[in-house]
């Protein structure tokens, strides 16, 4: 089985901290993503990584940072956490290449910043 | 661009009660097709597929047929339980496009 496992369910952080988010697979995907899913307004795409040390841009990156140094391996950075970041934050990972494929989603790490 | 609509929610049914979900998509290329499931407090799980045109993917009683002729790829079950309640998601991926396209969720809550 597939599994993306991302390394906290809960999260508690002051404003104004640096905030890391880790999420690691174990398939050997290419593709890792990060998503934060807020109440009404479904999941919108921060970061997604197609190699080691690439990245791009989502819909909403900005606030955040990414980084990819190991295949297996994605994190993402609030460089300053704000009480608008408060959210569920979700990583994923697919296979890259050509194949159109599904992407396996890890447990989802609760955010609230104080 | 890629894009994905899904019926809004939240939907309310009774157990055994017959569940539709309707999803229409957009896409440049020709996308693979999902729908995924996240229960509370959970993160998002695939619960069926389906690839090309015509397939129909199936997984815990539901069912989604990709139809390219209106592109669309409705989920149906034919009689729920209080366990399906849940946020369904529609989804596509296009091998031009690294990531997924998602719809917005639909919440259903199953009352016994």
């Amino acid at each position: 089985d597939v599994k993306v496992t991302q390394s906290s369910r809960y999260l508690v952080k002051r404003t104004g901290e640096k905030v890391f988010l880790e999420c690691v697979q174990d398939m050997d995907h290419e593709n890792m993503f990060w998503y934060r899913q807020d109440p009404g307004l479904g999941l919108r795409l921060i970061y997604f990584s197609y190699d080691v040390k690439m990245k791009e841009k989502g819909d909403i990156p900005e606030g955040y940072s990414v980084s990819r140094e190991k295949k297996e391996r994605f994190s993402l950075i609030l460089e300053s956490a704000s009480t608008n970041q408060t959210s569920m934050y979700l990583c994923a990972s697919s296979f890259g290449g050509v194949r159109a494929t599904e992407a396996f989603f890890g447990q989802g790490t609760r955010l609230t910043v104080v | 661009g890629n894009s994905v609509t899904q019926m809004e929610g939240p939907v309310t049914l009774s157990e055994e009660a017959f569940l539709t979900i309707n999803c229409t998509y957009t896409a440049t290329g020709y996308p693979s097709l999902f729908w995924y499931v996240q229960y509370p407090g959970e993160g998002l799980q695939l619960l069926l597929k389906a690839t090309k045109a015509d397939d129909k993917g199936s997984n815990k009683g539901f069912e989604a047929t990709y139809r390219k002729e209106t592109t669309s790829f409705h989920l149906e079950k034919g009689s729920v339980q209080v366990s399906d309640s849940a946020v369904y998601f529609c989804a596509l991926s296009d091998r031009n496009d690294y990531k997924l396209s998602f719809g917005a969720g639909t919440t259903v809550t199953v009352r016994a």
